[in-house]
């Protein structure tokens, strides 16, 4: 039972325009989200987060958005660039309830065309 | 570089053998985890220690085992390896307990290929 779904295993997007990743989440405990990107051969690397006490956190080109009551999130790189090329990983945790250690979805992989 | 190491890269191995894992956390980081990232799957979170102790476990076999040592370096043991153990193996490390604001670096991974 998947408690965090990243439903687009790909997607792709011309450079310069809006890329928005979407993660659903089942587990109405999660107060704590995250972003990881992954380049081939390398490790996850952390991207951005969001608390549950907020909707939205900004950073440069990242944007996360948070809808609680739709167990939604969703991240929107703007503009996009080919670097950004990568697989994104959703990541869900109950920090309140002790259970700290995040769950990942399966991730979508991004692809930027120039 | 997120300034953890593990090694080695690649893995290949035959079913029934046993394989250690080796993992340094960043200099200061208390904390590693590992977790199993097999085909099309997510990152399957495995166990985690902070300070030498084991603090959570997840979906970790009962042929699987880890430890961290004194100098705070883990390894993960793969004992009887079958086929579907081959996979992605990846090290995280973090300051303190992982939760909000104090997230994890992952290191390169090491690829498991059991033949």
């Amino acid at each position: 039972d998947q408690q965090v779904k990243q439903n687009s295993p790909s997607l792709s997007v011309q450079e310069g325009r809006i890329s928005i990743l979407n993660c659903d989440y089942t587990n109405s405990m999660f107060d704590y989200f995250l972003w990881y990107k992954k380049y081939p051969a390398e490790g996850p690397t952390f991207l951005i987060s969001i608390s549950s006490i907020k909707d939205k956190n900004e950073d440069g080109r990242f944007t996360v958005f948070l809808n609680k009551s739709a167990k939604h999130l969703s991240l929107h790189i703007v503009p996009s660039q080919p670097g950004d090329s990568a697989v994104y990983f959703c990541a869900a945790s109950d920090s309140a309830g002790g259970s700290y250690i995040p769950t990942f979805g399966r991730g979508t992989s991004l692809i930027v065309h120039p | 570089d997120s300034g953890v190491t593990q090694t080695p890269k690649h893995l290949i191995t035959a079913t029934g053998q046993r394989v250690t894992l080796r993992c340094s956390p960043r200099s200061g980081d208390l904390s590693v985890y590992w977790y199993q990232q097999s085909l099309d799957q997510g990152l399957q979170f495995l166990i985690h220690y902070y300070n030498g102790e084991e603090r959570a476990k997840g979906n970790i076999l009962e042929r699987f085992s880890a430890q961290q040592f004194p100098d705070l370096h883990s390894e993960l043991n793969l004992s009887s390896l079958e086929l579907g153990d081959s996979a992605l193996y990846f090290c995280a490390s973090s300051v303190g307990l992982s939760g909000n604001y104090n997230e994890q670096f992952f290191g390169p991974g090491t690829r498991l290929t059991v033949l």
